[in-house]
């Protein structure tokens, strides 16, 4: 079966620490992967997707992430979090080509400390 | 461009009231999703559209039903709420073409006591 794993369910970081959130997928074939940012009563936004090419991609908000298909993984990283990073985070994989739907990981809240 | 807009924003339902929630896009997109979100669980799927016309069930889709009568909207109702239902409910679309990125609406925050 699909499945997204997101180990960390809550990460804490000072602000203008590094950070990186993990992500491990199980699928039978290198899926379409993307990570999502929720904040406080929103909707999910898209931070960065990876389909094929550069395994690492680059997303909005200074955030980038690594693909690696000998580790199943996924992470997301950022060199210097600023307090309004605060927000959970979810790591999504899709590669049904009839419904398009994603599987989604459970989410990691991430709170930054001054 | 409004992107996707949800309406109520936030309900309250009494066990056994019936609802619909409301879901529009303005993407011209295909696809159409359900989800809801419970807490530290993630989002399940309920029900998925491919086009107007065409809908079909995700993981969670007992109790709920959906319709796509236009590339627009694509309303969830329930009809005899529990209180299992209480979650918050997420609709999505994305393109035919090109990746599988969907777009999220604000959601719904639903409580039914």
């Amino acid at each position: 079966a699909q499945s997204v794993t997101q180990p960390d369910i809550h990460i804490t970081v000072s602000e203008g620490a590094s950070l990186e959130l993990r992500c491990n997928y199980s699928y039978g074939a290198t899926p379409y992967l993307f990570w999502y940012v929720q904040s406080p009563g929103q909707g999910l936004q898209l931070l960065l997707k990876y389909f094929s090419g550069d395994t690492l991609v680059q997303g909005i908000k200074g955030f980038e992430a690594e693909f690696k298909r000998s580790q199943s993984s996924f992470n997301l990283r950022k060199p210097s979090v600023h307090w309004s990073d605060a927000a959970e985070y979810f790591c999504a994989a899709g590669g049904d080509t009839g419904r398009r739907a994603l599987t989604f990981g459970s989410g990691t809240r991430l709170q930054v400390q001054p | 461009n409004a992107g996707v807009t949800q309406t109520p924003k936030f309900r309250i339902l009494k066990i056994g009231q019936s609802m619909t929630l409301q879901c529009t896009q303005d993407m011209n997109h295909n696809y159409m999703y359900w989800y809801r979100q419970d807490p530290g669980m993630g989002l399940k799927l309920i029900y998925y559209s491919v086009g107007a016309g065409i809908t079909d069930k995700g993981e969670v889709p007992n109790g709920y039903n959906v319709s796509r009568s236009t590339t627009e909207d694509f309303p969830l109702r329930l009809e005899l709420a529990a209180p299992s239902q209480t979650s918050v409910y997420f609709c999505a679309s994305s393109k035919l073409a090109g990746g599988y990125e969907q777009y999220f609406g604000p959601g719904t925050r639903l409580t039914v006591t």
